[in-house]
């Protein structure tokens, strides 16, 4: 089946750096990938969608400057958090599909700390 | 962002009991799934579901998708230990490809 693979599982960074997020299918092409935020015990809302080589579509109140986000290749998509402050501290999940299936694979999530 | 409403919000059952919570939305949507999320780790789907009014099974596992299309069940029958866990219902509107989360029910299981 569809797998996706999110590195690394857990971060933690000193407040004021950027950190890096991968989200990678591993056996599909991802033509589209989502990138979502969840707080403790919160439900999944959802930050930018990203279509491979266009610029992501971020939802109502996600500030496009601090989340970067890139879908360089059909297989890749990376989540870069800049200058990051501790109310950046969340779960992040990203989540890709191919053009034409039903199917929303999720990666298995990244756990940011920002001290 | 739009959230769907679920019920309950948290369970407490006993093993072998069954369970059942739904899924209610403003909107219509034309596709609804069902995931479960383990702590620490991204949800993973248990049931799709794609007409309005189609119920579909998965082992131990029943959902439907009601007719007015604004809402969804999901039925657990025979609880184990590893039902443990959050469950969410997500909606996709056709055209917009994108998944609204509901605000997810969690399961506990009592000893």
């Amino acid at each position: 089946g569809a797998v996706v693979s999110q590195h690394p599982s857990w971060v933690i960074c000193k407040s004021g750096t950027s950190v890096k997020i991968e989200c990678r299918s591993l056996d599909f092409q991802a033509t589209t990938m989502f990138w979502y935020r969840q707080f403790p015990k919160q439900s999944l809302m959802l930050m930018a969608t990203s279509n491979e080589g266009s610029k992501a579509t971020y939802e109502q109140g996600v500030e496009k400057d601090k989340f970067l986000i890139n879908h360089a290749s059909l297989t890749l998509s990376t989540l870069t958090v800049t200058s990051a402050h501790p109310e950046d501290s969340s779960f992040y999940i990203c989540s890709a599909r191919t053009t034409g299936s039903y199917g929303y694979t999720f990666g298995s999530g990244t756990r940011l700390t920002v001290v | 962002g739009q959230q769907l409403n679920q019920s309950p919000q948290s369970m407490f059952i006993q093993e072998g009991e069954d369970v059942s919570m739904n899924c209610t939305s403003s909107s219509i949507f034309n596709t609804w799934l069902w995931y479960k999320q383990d702590p620490g780790e991204g949800p993973v789907l248990l049931i799709a579901l794609y007409k309005a009014g189609e119920l579909t099974s998965n082992g131990r596992l029943t959902a439907q998708f009601g007719i007015t299309r604004k809402d969804s069940f999901l039925n657990i029958s025979a609880s184990i230990p590893s039902d443990v866990g959050i469950y969410f219902c997500a909606g996709e509107d056709f055209g917009n490809e994108k998944l609204t989360f509901g605000t997810g029910t969690r399961l506990t299981i009592i000893p």
